[in-house]
């Protein structure tokens, strides 16, 4: 199947500074990928979707000046997490998907970012 | 937007019985229904999906239903084993197959 990796698999940072994850499809040309963030015993909740080329859209109630995705080629997404702190404490997962209808979504394995 | 109602939050069960999971929603334009498996510190793993146009589909030791009339859709795992125990998370999309919305989760755990 589809491979889908996340760098790094965790961070750990201090309040204030900025994070960079990225998300990259190996073996197929990702269209739109999705990033998520889930807090513990939590379910996945969507922050934004991005296409190749466009602008991210972003979910309700997600900032898009503090959570800036980058989603420059077919088979890169980055999430940069900007001016981080405690409350940010997450695990943040990304999905790649190819065009078309009812394409599956290939999912990272995740990236657990603490903020000191 | 869509809400996605999972039940049992925890199932216990014990090696060899059956699972059976189960997700309601509300919006009849959803087409699309995946089912998840996420161990601890993992990404999810797609187990299986089923569209609009089909009631049912099985794959080995596990099956989806789904009820388009009521709104449901259920996720059966028989003969479960220990390397079943999970999370399970259900999910929909309405048009297209773009975004997910997804259950609450259910903490599965089979035991010896």
């Amino acid at each position: 199947g589809a491979v889908v990796s996340q760098h790094p698999s965790w961070v750990i940072c201090k309040s204030g500074t900025s994070v960079k994850i990225e998300c990259r499809s190996l073996d197929f040309q990702a269209t739109t990928m999705f990033w998520y963030r889930q807090f513990p015993k939590q379910s996945l909740m969507l922050m934004a979707t991005s296409n190749e080329g466009s602008k991210a859209t972003y979910e309700q109630g997600v900032e898009k000046d503090k959570f800036l995705i980058n989603h420059a080629s077919l088979t890169l997404s980055t999430l940069t997490v900007t001016s981080a702190h405690p409350e940010d404490s997450s695990f943040y997962i990304c999905s790649a998907r190819e065009g078309g209808l009812y394409n599956e979504q290939f999912f990272g394995p995740g990236t657990r970012l603490t903020v000191l | 937007g869509e809400n996605v109602e999972q039940h049992p939050s925890t199932l216990s069960v014990q090696e060899g019985d059956s699972a059976v999971i189960k997700c309601t929603y509300s919006d009849s334009a959803s087409n699309y229904f995946p089912w998840y498996k996420q161990e601890l510190g993992k990404g999810p793993q797609l187990i299986i999906d089923i569209r609009s146009n089909v009631g049912e589909k099985k794959d080995q030791r596990i099956a989806v239903t789904l009820n388009k009339t009521a709104k449901h859709f259920s996720l059966h795992i028989t003969e479960t084993q220990p390397e079943d125990s999970a999370v399970y998370f259900c999910a929909l999309s309405t048009g297209g197959g773009n975004k997910l919305t997804f259950g609450t989760g259910t903490q599965l755990k089979v035991e010896l």
